[in-house]
């Protein structure tokens, strides 16, 4: 069955360092997003992106985010200047509509600022 | 007010039994559609089942059904003949209305974690 794929799976940076944050949705869906983790709490939502931009994004989601899709098949998320409370688990999931699909989810990124 | 509420932070069930994990649910939106996801320890998110809003049935996949009572605002969902594999945290989440197009995020509950004893 495919798959949403995420590398890498575990990623530690230095504080103020700019991460890049990888997945490969499935390959018919045209829905993307990201969500975030953090340790021991719910799942939130980050951004989603459709026909190559973004549609939607919330407020967690700021200038210090960006989203790209570069090559038809890789679905990135940038984060510059990392701080502390961006550590999280950083899941990418995909779906193929929007509406009764569901949104399948990659294993995740677990991102460490130290 | 919480849009997703899990109201059980832990439960634990006997193996082979039948357990219910509940979830309400608030919006005003009259198309949405929710959903069950399982994150084991490991940490992926497992999709489960979905009940959209104008299903008149209730959801079932394999050993896990959806309990949807609209009126009610719940979809409860339940988890027959528990295994020890099931033991995992479980979080409801909603997608509300046409929120614009190309945006169908999900809303998370707080999740249960689920512990099955042998």
């Amino acid at each position: 069955e495919p798959e949403v794929t995420q590398t890498p799976s575990h990623q530690v940076t230095q504080m103020g360092q700019e991460v890049i944050l990888r997945c490969v949705p499935i390959s018919n869906h045209l829905y993307f997003y990201w969500y975030r983790q953090i340790l021991g709490q719910k799942v939130e939502f980050l951004v989603s992106f459709y026909n190559n931009e973004i549609s939607e994004k919330s407020e967690i989601f700021d200038d210090q985010f960006s989203v790209e899709r570069p090559d038809g098949s890789n679905f990135t998320l940038k984060i510059r200047s990392t701080k502390l409370e961006d550590s999280a688990m950083y899941f990418c999931a995909s779906s193929m509509d929007g509406i009764n699909q569901p949104q399948h989810f990659g294993d995740g990124t677990r991102l460490s600022i130290l | 007010a919480q849009k997703i509420t899990q109201t059980q932070p832990g439960m634990f069930v006997q193996e082979k039994e039948a357990v219910t994990l509940d979830c309400t649910y608030d919006t005003s939106d009259q198309s949405y559609g929710l959903f069950w996801y399982k994150q084991p320890s490991s940490g992926e998110m497992i999709f489960l089942i979905y009940q959209g809003s104008y299903d008149e049935q209730n959801a079932t996949e394999g050993r896990y059904s959806l309990n949807f009572q609209k009126a009610r605002k719940s979809a409860n969902l339940v988890i027959s003949a528990s295994q020890l594999g099931d033991s995992a945290m479980y979080f409801c989440a909603m997608r509300e209305g046409l929120s614009g197009a190309g945006s169908y995020q999900l809303t998370f509950g707080k999740g249960t974690k689920l512990s099955v004893i042998p």
